[in-house]
């Protein structure tokens, strides 16, 4: 079975502050996504990358960046986190070879920003 | 404005059959259709994958008319553990090809 895991279920962190949320993948995939979830909003894609060392910008990459070193790992860093960050992120990969339909989420991170 | 649309709610009882249909009207030519189920507090999980006419697997069944500007998740005799968001995840033409997930619809099934 395919496995994503993201580094925390539940974080809460203060305005102003870097966080890193990390995300592993063990089936060899090339692609990765980095989504972030509202009520109301569905599944908005903040960056994507197809390739090690390659990113993607998606619909709402402001105030987002993200470092992929290494094949399996895909890191999403809020450089400076504000409140209107506060939601749910969801990691996903799919394999090489499609655009990214056969996506494997982990489990999500709920951010709390104070 | 290229978008995938899908009703917003649906209730149902245990044991119906139940049709979510996703309206995607600028889908690229030649990728697949795929549909994904949401628990709370989970990540989405893939259900089923087609490109045109009719899929079945042991979970559920795909519908896609020959013009692919629409699709429709069938689940067969749904039972109380189906309550879910199911979400629609196409690649639509925006002037680049885009991958795009639909709005999501949240299914209540009742007893």
């Amino acid at each position: 079975d395919v496995k994503v895991t993201q580094s925390s279920r539940y974080l809460v962190k203060r305005t102003g502050e870097k966080v890193f949320l990390e995300c592993v993948q063990d089936m060899d995939h090339e692609n990765m996504f980095w989504y972030r979830q509202d009520p109301g909003l569905g599944l908005r894609l903040i960056y994507f990358s197809y390739d090690v060392k390659m990113k993607e910008k998606g619909d709402i990459p402001e105030g987002y960046s993200v470092s992929r070193e290494k094949k399996e790992r895909f890191s999403l860093i809020l450089e400076s986190a504000s409140t209107n960050q506060t939601s749910m992120y969801l990691c996903a990969s799919s394999p090489g070879g499609d655009r990214g339909e056969t996506q494997y989420f982990g489990p999500g991170t709920r951010l709390l920003v104070l | 404005l290229a978008k995938t649309t899908q009703p917003i709610s649906m209730d149902s009882y245990e044991g119906q059959e139940v049709n979510i249909t996703c309206s995607h009207n600028n889908i690229a030519t030649n990728d697949y259709i795929t549909w994904y189920q949401q628990f709370p507090s989970q990540g989405p999980r893939f259900i089923i994958q087609g490109y045109k006419t009719k899929v079945t697997n042991e979970v559920a069944s795909l519908f896609i008319p020959a013009d692919r500007k629409s699709s429709t998740l069938s689940l067969p005799r749904v039972s109380l553990s189906d309550t879910a968001v199911y979400y629609c995840l196409v690649v639509l033409n925006t002037g680049f090809q885009k991958l795009v997930f639909g709005t999501g619809t949240r299914l209540l099934v009742s007893p």
